[in-house]
Order: C-alpha cells, then structure tokens, then sequence
C-alpha cells in the first residue's frame, strides 16, 4: 500500500458526461502528479500540483481540468466524454515539486470505461 | 521535449536466469531515472530509481546503471524468480527546484519468468 488513495475504483459512464476521480496523497506529501494509462498510449502525464497551485501540464485535453484543495487532496474532473477516454487514471504523490523527495507513490487508479 | 525508449517490449526468462531491460532518453538535461514494476490491474509500484550523479545503484537482486553521455539506462534483474513477472516502465524526469518534475515513462517491458 503506497498511501496514495484514489476512489472510485471503477466508473462506467457513457458518452458526453461529465466525472470527477478523487485523489489523497500521503500524508506529508505536498505535490500531486495525474497520469492517464491507455493501452495504446501507455503511461502519459497530465497535470501537476504543488501545494494548491498548478505546477506543471502535460498532454491535458481542453476538456479535462484538476485542482488541489487546501487538505492537498485533488480532483481531476473529465468532461464531454469520448469512447477514447476509457483509462486507468492514476494519481501519484511526491513530497515536494522539485529540488527533493523526487519519488513518485502511486494510488491504485480508477478504472473509466465510457460506453 | 523528452522521449524515453524502452526494449524489448517482451522478455521470456528461465527461473534463475537475469533479465536486462534497456532505456535511451533524449533530453541530456533530465537527471532522475526511476523504474516501476506494474502487476496487472495494479499501481505502478516504485522498484529502484537513480540520479545523474551516480553510475549503477543495487538493491539486493535488481540493480540500474546510467550511461550519461549515451543517454541510457538499463535494469538488471538477477536471479529471476516467478514472482518478478509484471510490465516493467522506466522514467526519465528532471529535478528543477520550484519546478514540476513530471515523469516521462516508456512503452513498458513484460516480463514472463517461466519456472
């Protein structure tokens, strides 16, 4: 168990809907990473925060937004869903956003399968 | 920006045998190389990282070692058992104080150890 939790384990929706994945770091953890895993994409990066504030983005589609509370859990909500958006989505935690504690715990991700 | 490389995609190994798994990066001014071992259906989970300022790094059977003026990385697993069978991704990122150090994974390797 990394101490990443990450909920719902599964989400089944259909086309042009809109969900939000829920991610806790651990405890202590400052930086929240959310990559996307597809099988033809593989592990891809989307969006970074640091202790509230954006810090880094990757191939994030338009439709596709986050945030980090002030608790430092985070929220990666998709919207206007598509066929091809049907991934795992994992959330990932790091101490710090750069300069130590560079590893990265992953959470056990949420499975999204749009119908 | 950066690209990471991984081969083979897929390595079949005899119980006891080592396997070796290859990464070519392209960007020279990433400086921290993490490699993950994922189960099926599992989080990516964090095996054996290495930074820029260090050659090889060996823990117990799977040992890394990073070839700066080349650009690559290579995982060695030593004494194969049944249980190190999973889809193996290596990671390049760069350290950047104040920075998001976002992982850049490649296409993954599986490996079967077959007893």
């Amino acid at each position: 168990d990394s101490g990443v939790t990450q909920t719902p384990k599964h989400l089944i929706t259909a086309t042009g809907q809109r969900v939000t994945l829920r991610c806790s770091p651990r405890s202590g953890d400052l930086s929240v990473y959310w990559y996307q895993q597809s099988l033809d994409q593989g592990l891809q990066f989307l969006i970074q925060y640091y202790n509230g504030e954006e810090r880094a983005k990757g191939n994030i589609l338009e439709r596709f937004s986050a945030q980090q509370f002030p608790d430092l859990h985070s929220e990666l909500n998709l919207s206007s869903l598509e066929l091809g958006d049907s991934a795992l989505y994992f959330c990932a935690s790091s101490p710090r956003g750069g300069g130590g504690g560079y590893e990265q715990y992953f959470g056990p991700g949420t499975r999204l399968t749009v119908t | 920006g950066e690209n990471v490389e991984q081969h083979p995609s897929t390595l079949s190994v005899q119980e006891g045998d080592s396997a070796v798994i290859k990464c070519t990066y392209s960007d020279s001014a990433s400086n921290y190389f993490p490699w993950y071992k994922q189960e099926l259906g599992k989080r990516p989970q964090l095996i054996i990282d290495i930074r820029s300022n260090v050659g090889e790094k060996k823990d117990q059977r799977i040992a890394v070692t990073l070839n700066k003026t080349a650009k690559h990385f290579s995982l060695h697993i030593t004494e194969t058992q049944p249980e190190d069978s999973a889809v193996y991704f290596c990671a390049a990122s760069q350290m950047i104080k104040a920075a998001g150090n976002k992982l850049t994974f490649g296409g993954g390797t599986r490996v079967l150890v077959k007893p």
